[in-house]
């Protein structure tokens, strides 16, 4: 079975642009999250949706958004985006919501410049 | 609000050596989820463990083992006999029941030497 795959793997932006990222989970699973891994903040919870809809959120702000697709893939994208944006986001994918193991992929450099 | 701390930043063994990886949590929930992946340098986490909270039964694996403590709130990793390729950051995280949102430690980088 294929993994968690995101695209593309790396990006480099310049501030003020906006870019969209986006995840395709393992195959069956319907649950997909992202998170954001920064040097300084390490991992931090970004947004997790289960069957389209959006069940929680991190403490982000609004610039960030998501959504999920019937198909079960996933995009997010932030707007505007400001040189502490740069980091690696990671996307994860789950059968269900509850405690169910989250597989990652290999995650999107993005570097805002 | 739940938390992981792992106080360890990085540790440094030679090959062959044991070594083990404190994880320590803080949950209001009775039921939850405890978890370690590991985090190689090209930066995929991947997943070691999965254990939930009724469940204090401890686990081993190969030359991983894991010890779950609800009594101190730890959930420590063990690595016998560690490996150069054991060389990574690992990483112990925490879902409370009825979501998948992990709570991350901030890390732990192991280095193993020849």
């Amino acid at each position: 079975k294929a993994g968690v795959t995101q695209t593309p793997r790396y990006l480099i932006k310049t501030r003020g642009q906006q870019v969209t990222l986006s995840c395709s989970p393992i195959s069956g699973h319907r649950s997909v999250s992202w998170y954001q891994q920064t040097p300084g903040q390490g991992l931090q919870f970004l947004f997790e949706y289960f069957s389209e809809t959006q069940r929680n959120k991190g403490n982000f702000p609004g610039r960030f958004s998501g959504r999920q697709f019937s198909n079960s893939r996933s995009e997010m994208n932030v707007s505007t985006l400001e040189l502490g944006d740069s980091a690696l986001y990671l996307c994860a994918s789950s059968l269900r919501q509850g405690g169910e193991t989250q597989y990652f992929g290999p995650g999107t450099r993005l570097l805002v410049l | 609000a739940q938390k992981v701390t792992q106080a360890q930043t990085e540790i440094s063994v030679v090959e062959k050596e044991d070594v083990t990886l404190d994880c320590v949590y803080e949950t209001r929930d009775t039921t939850y989820y405890l978890f370690w992946y590991k985090q190689p340098p090209s930066g995929e986490l991947v997943f070691l463990i999965r254990r939930n909270s009724f469940d204090e039964q401890n686990e081993i694996s190969g030359r991983y083992s894991w010890n779950f403590q609800k009594s101190t709130s730890s959930f420590n990793f063990t690595i016998t006999a560690s490996q150069v390729v054991d060389s990574a950051v690992y990483f112990c995280a925490l879902s409370e029941a009825g979501y998948s949102t992990l709570t991350f430690g901030k890390g732990t980088m192991l280095l193993v030497s020849p």
